[in-house]
């Protein structure tokens, strides 16, 4: 299985739809993020959590929410969605502990999001 | 606010040949990380290569290393002996020591094909 786990993998919806995506991770990580990806703009941080109860706007946090339930679940939500949300969305996580892999970011396989 | 660059949009290799992709980075932080990462047509981002701002040594993994010119605020990314498998988009990262902040920042990426 692996380390980083989004769902789902690839969504169609339509404009005014409420969509979540999913993640949860076995790395025993306490740092959670979600980045969005479009082409020629390279990746974006969206919103970020250090740990349950520390949530983060990023860089472009407008129209969207997310939710981080345990340590290793952290989802994000588009209350309603628009056409410019369409993009691939990854969910990434990393340890600040004090080691060779520390604040390496581990990121799922992405979710693509298609808003009609 | 720290900013990524990356000058190269499109870099094109010969089999077997070296390849350097080129990375910039704008910060007053004197502690960082710098990352270039590796996404493949699979959409999976990939850790290549991972560099502290205080080792003065080029980090080394295998076919890839990187020449890090900290004055310069410089990162780029060599490739030697291509193969068919390098064919990706490599974006290079930028990271705060300490990570208060938690933002991994990217540049916007440069698409690597392999000419065989």
């Amino acid at each position: 299985d692996a380390d980083v786990t989004q769902t789902p993998r690839n969504r169609i919806t339509k404009t005014g739809k409420r969509i979540m995506l999913e993640c949860s991770q076995t790395k025993g990580h306490d740092r959670m993020y979600w980045y969005r990806q479009d082409p020629g703009l390279g990746l974006r941080l969206i919103y970020y959590s250090f740990d349950v109860k520390d949530i983060n706007k990023g860089e472009i946090s407008d129209g969207y929410s997310v939710s981080r339930q345990a340590q290793a679940k952290f989802s994000l939500s588009l209350e309603s969605a628009i056409p410019n949300q369409t993009a691939l969305y990854f969910c990434a996580t990393s340890s600040a502990a004090a080691n060779s892999g520390a604040n390496v970011l581990t990121f799922g396989a992405g979710s693509r999001l298609t808003v009609l | 606010a720290q900013t990524v660059t990356q000058s190269q949009p499109e870099m094109s290799v010969q089999e077997a040949e070296t390849v350097t992709l080129s990375c910039t980075y704008d910060t007053s932080e004197s502690d960082y990380y710098l990352f270039w990462y590796k996404q493949p047509p699979s959409r999976q981002m990939i850790l290549v290569i991972r560099q502290e701002a205080y080792k003065q040594q080029n980090a080394t993994e295998n076919r890839f290393s990187v020449n890090f010119q900290k004055a310069a605020k410089s990162f780029s990314l060599k490739i030697s002996d291509s193969q068919l498998g390098d064919a990706a988009m490599y974006f290079c990262a930028y990271l705060n020591y300490g990570g208060s902040q938690g933002n991994l920042i990217f540049g916007k990426g440069t698409k690597l094909s392999v000419k065989p």
